[in-house]
């Protein structure tokens, strides 16, 4: 099967402006999380989406990031202005569902330098 | 969501087999325990899962004792390639789902 796309792979920006990551999950997938992985750490949760709708965002900072998955498919994740502390890995991933026995397959993330 | 306690680092040579042990003393009566490895520029990957006792797979073992507070991973011979951070997880779904920071596992020749 085709795992989970992200785009773009890299992006450099300066600080204020905006960005957009993209990500296509597994076909047939109905929870998809976006995560924030800064150097050394492990990914932090930002938003779990249950189909179109949101299960979990209380770690996203509502102020400059958003997030979206419309027809409960593909989503999209904005950061508007973006900050220094922003440069990070924004890792997508998806699950069967939101049970124990579906593992999360992650892509391999946009990895975005602010500068 | 139980927290995990997890060394930050392991070294290992090629050909050896790497145990790394994971702590969860508030491990809840539902969580299971499941591992993912992450290599360098990649998403994390899922490994191993399990409640009790031990199981197998093609890549790893994971052993998990009577009281649950705590689990191994078991990485038999390990090669170059098994460099890489490993994560310890103890849930029972995926809501509001953390990972830890990890072991820094470092396979040397």
């Amino acid at each position: 099967e085709a795992g989970v796309a992200q785009s773009p792979r890299y992006k450099i920006i300066e600080k204020r402006q905006s960005v957009a990551f993209w990500c296509n999950p597994i076909s047939g997938h109905a929870t998809l999380y976006w995560y924030q992985q800064i150097l050394g750490q492990g990914p932090k949760l930002l938003i779990q989406f249950q189909n179109n709708g949101v299960v979990d965002d209380s770690q996203l900072p509502k102020d400059r990031f958003s997030a979206e998955r419309l027809k409960g498919v593909d989503s999209t994740l904005k950061i508007q202005p973006a900050k220094l502390e922003d440069s990070a890995v924004y890792l997508c991933a998806s699950s069967l569902d939101r049970l124990v026995d579906s593992p999360l397959h992650f892509g391999n993330g946009t990895r975005l330098t602010v500068t | 969501l139980a927290k995990t306690t997890q060394p930050i680092s392991m070294d290992s040579y090629e050909g050896q087999e790497v145990n790394i042990t994971c702590s969860h003393n508030n491990i809840a009566t539902n969580d299971y325990i499941t591992w993912y490895q992450q290599f360098p520029s990649q998403g994390p990957r899922f490994i191993i899962q399990g409640y009790k006792t031990k199981v197998t797979n093609e890549v790893a073992s994971l052993f998990i004792p009577a009281d649950r507070k705590s689990s191994t991973l078991s990485l038999p011979r390990v090669s170059l390639s098994d460099t890489a951070v490993y994560y310890c997880l103890a849930f029972y779904n995926t809501d509001k789902l953390i990972f830890g920071t990890g072991t820094r596992l470092q396979v040397f020749p």
